[in-house]
């Protein structure tokens, strides 16, 4: 059923410090992976995907990992900026990047000056 | 590119209006484009998948004569909630994509979402 009230899980992160955002997928299906950022009042903001055929992909400051064998996805943000403080979510899909989408819960990410 | 724009950001109306919402896509063709729903503190929730000129299909639980959902040309799509009553205020989120579902990998682009509020 549909958790209400749910509180979302935060990390904490001084400026400058490297983050490790987690998330856990449950669809052994999922052959595509995407990290969304959202922050308040907006719509998710595309960061970077992944394929299952890869483990690792780095974009510019962010950096996706993905392990399929304990079906778990990590987002690593380099260098953190108060500008990274955001609601952060994990999505897989199952085939093709049109397919649905299933979203994480999401992690609150902080940046404390 | 891929700017979705989504129209309008805040509604507030009385129980028992209907209130459309509008997703454009700016500068590229959605063949396909997906409606959520968002709780505060909770994820996205997927209410329909719509392709271009077909009717919108949609998730379990979700009342398809309540969500009237149009996609009736490659850059917009509407979302109509009839009848509106203050459990369906939320926050909707619209996504477009290039391709179809099942179809090759092009992400999901959000608009910036429609808080609509039923007083």
């Amino acid at each position: 059923g549909e958790s209400v009230g749910l509180h979302l899980p935060t990390l904490s992160v001084q400026e400058g410090d490297n983050s490790i955002i987690n998330c856990a997928y449950s669809n052994s299906a999922s052959d595509y992976f995407i990290w969304y950022k959202q922050e308040s009042g907006k719509g998710p903001q595309f960061i970077i995907d992944i394929r299952s055929n890869m483990d690792k992909r780095q974009g510019q400051r962010v950096t996706v990992l993905l392990n399929k064998t304990v079906k778990h996805l990590s987002l690593q943000i380099a260098a953190t900026q108060p500008g990274d403080s955001a609601v952060y979510f994990c999505a897989e899909t199952p085939a093709g990047t049109a397919s649905k989408l299933t979203f994480g819960t999401g992690t609150r990410l902080q940046v404390t000056l | 590119g891929a700017v979705v724009s989504q129209h309008p950001s805040r509604v507030i109306c009385k129980s028992g209006t209907s209130v459309k919402i509008e997703c454009r896509s700016l500068d590229f063709q959605a063949t396909t484009m997906f409606w959520y729903r968002q709780f505060p503190k909770q994820s996205l929730m997927l209410m329909a998948t719509s392709n271009e000129g077909s009717k919108a299909t949609y998730e379990q639980g979700v009342e398809k004569d309540k969500f009237l959902i149009n996609h009736a040309s490659l850059t917009l799509s509407t979302l109509t909630v009839t009848s509106a009553h203050p459990e369906d205020s939320s926050f909707y989120i619209c996504s477009a994509s290039r391709g179809r579902v099942g179809g090759g990998n092009q992400p999901q682009h959000f608009g910036d979402g429609t808080r609509l509020s039923i007083l």
